[in-house]
């Protein structure tokens, strides 16, 4: 069975800083890789997705990228954290067509001071 | 991808069934309904997903009006740990890659 796992559950950094948030996928391969955000008290948002190695897709424009440099391995980045980085962070995956669901991790809570 | 409408809080007793409706009245023919719901502080979890048909899984059964413009996803014998907020996602495969959520049913399974 397919499983994914997040790390790390909880991380608090400083304002500035860097960041760097791992997902990895087992028990399939090729699948769609997602990276989603959830401020407090509100929705899912998407950030990024990838249907392959290298190829990243962003949905909004922010402080953050993305980078797969395994096929099941998807990383959340950035330079400089702003205190408006601060939510849970949720990584995703589905396999590659069709109507079958997309299926989560159990999500970073990040809190930027 | 169709809106969705759910009615914000359900109570549900212990060990009763748990029925929470969803309207998709604008629900185009290719676009499929699924279900997730999430625990606090938890990552969504999916449920179960459906076209036309009624589907039945382990965790919950979807049943479907003929018309499609609403679906009510069925827990048997709710336990306490049912207890979560409840998303109805109506989306065409293949149409993109975000999952709207929603506000969602927050259920409440009592003692």
């Amino acid at each position: 069975s397919q499983t994914i796992h997040q790390w790390p559950a909880t991380l608090v950094q400083p304002v500035g800083s860097p960041l760097s948030l791992e997902c990895t996928v087992e028990g399939t391969s090729n699948p769609n890789l997602y990276w989603y955000r959830q401020a407090a008290g509100r929705g899912l948002q998407l950030l990024f997705y990838s249907v392959g190695i290298g190829q990243i897709s962003s949905e909004v424009p922010q402080n953050l990228s993305a980078s797969r440099p395994q096929d099941r391995q998807f990383i959340l980045s950035s330079k400089k954290l702003l205190l408006s980085d601060s939510g849970f962070y949720l990584c995703a995956w589905s396999p590659g067509q069709g109507a079958q669901p997309q299926h989560f991790g159990d999500g970073t809570r990040l809190s930027i001071l | 991808d169709a809106k969705t409408t759910q009615p914000p809080s359900m109570d549900c007793a212990e060990g009763r069934a748990a029925n929470l409706p969803c309207n998709h009245s604008t629900i185009s023919g290719n676009e499929y309904v699924y279900w997730y719901r999430q625990i606090h502080s938890q990552g969504p979890q999916y449920i179960i997903h459906g076209l036309k048909n009624n589907e039945t899984n382990e965790m919950a059964s979807l049943i479907i009006t003929e018309d499609r413009k609403s679906s009510t996803l069925i827990l048997p014998h709710a336990t306490l740990r049912d207890t979560a907020v409840y998303y109805c996602i109506v989306r065409v495969a293949d149409s993109g890659y975000a999952l709207n959520f929603g506000k969602g049913t927050s259920l409440l399974v009592t003692p």
